[in-house]
C-alpha cells in the first residue's frame, strides 16, 4: 500500500514564524502536491513537484514556497506564517505519466496565532 | 478551468438505505477520482475511475466520459459511510497534475 507521512498532525504558530510542513512518500513517485482545505472552499492546489528539484506553481501559491531535494520528501514552507494561512494542508503522491491515481497523507491542522 | 459540480451538497440517511452521489464536469477528463474524507480529515481512496464502472463491496462508481459525469453509488449504508465524498477530475487540455476538485457531498447515516 502507498504510504504518504505528514510530519505533524497538529500544529499552533505565531503570526510571523516560519513553519514547515513535511511529506514523505515511500512508493517512489515522481508527483508530489500540496493542497490547503477551508469550509466552503475545498481543496486547492498550492504547489506541486514532478522530479527532485522541479516544482509548478498551482492555484495559490503566494505566502507559500516548496523544496523538493529527496524524490520521497516535499515540503512546504511559510516564511513568514499569517493568520488567513490557518487551514488544512494536505500533500498527496503519485506516479509519473502525469495521470494515474492520487494518494493523500492525514493532514496537517495549521493554527496560526 | 474545468468546473466539477456534485450534488446533493448535503445528504442524510437512515442506516440501510441506499445513496447516489453524482459528479458533472465541464470538459473532456483523463483521470477521475472518488475519495472519502474520514473524521479526522484523511481522503482515503474509493475509486480511480477515468471511464467505466467498478465495484468495491457496497460501493459502485461509473463514469459516462462523453456525457460528463460520474455517480457513486452507495448500497445498505452503514454508519462509518458518513463523512464527505469528493470528486477530482484532470481536464485533458489543463496540463498533468492539476486535478480539479468539486466541493464535496457531506453524508450522514444515522443509525
Amino acid at each position: 500500500d502507498v504510504k504518504v507521512t505528514q510530519s505533524s498532525r497538529y500544529l499552533v504558530k505565531r503570526t510571523g514564524e516560519k513553519v514547515f510542513l513535511e511529506c514523505v512518500q515511500d512508493m517512489d513517485h515522481e508527483n508530489m502536491f500540496w493542497y490547503r482545505q477551508d469550509p466552503g472552499l475545498g481543496l486547492r492546489l498550492i504547489y506541486f513537484s514532478y522530479d527532485v528539484k522541479m516544482k509548478e506553481k498551482g492555484d495559490i501559491p503566494e505566502g507559500y514556497s516548496v523544496s523538493r531535494e529527496k524524490k520521497e520528501r516535499f515540503s512546504l514552507i511559510l516564511e513568514s506564517a499569517s493568520t488567513n494561512q490557518t487551514s488544512m494542508y494536505l500533500c498527496a503522491s503519485r506516479g509519473g505519466g502525469g495521470t494515474g491515481e492520487l494518494f493523500f497523507g492525514e493532514g496537517s491542522r495549521l493554527t496560526v496565532l | 478551468g474545468i468546473q466539477v459540480e456534485q450534488s446533493p451538497p448535503d445528504l442524510i440517511l437512515q442506516e440501510g438505505a441506499n445513496s447516489t452521489l453524482r459528479c458533472n464536469f465541464s470538459d473532456s477528463v483523463n483521470n477521475l477520482q472518488w475519495f472519502h474524507q474520514n473524521p479526522w480529515g484523511q481522503l482515503i481512496n474509493l475509486f480511480y475511475i477515468p471511464s467505466g464502472t467498478k465495484q468495491n463491496g457496497r460501493l459502485s462508481a461509473t463514469t459516462v466520459a462523453t456525457e460528463r459525469y460520474s455517480l457513486l453509488y452507495i448500497s445498505s449504508s452503514q454508519t462509518t459511510d458518513s463523512g464527505v465524498y469528493f470528486c477530482a477530475v484532470e481536464s485533458i487540455y489543463y496540463g498533468n497534475n492539476r486535478l480539479a476538485f468539486g466541493k464535496g457531498n457531506q453524508v450522514v447515516v444515522i443509525p
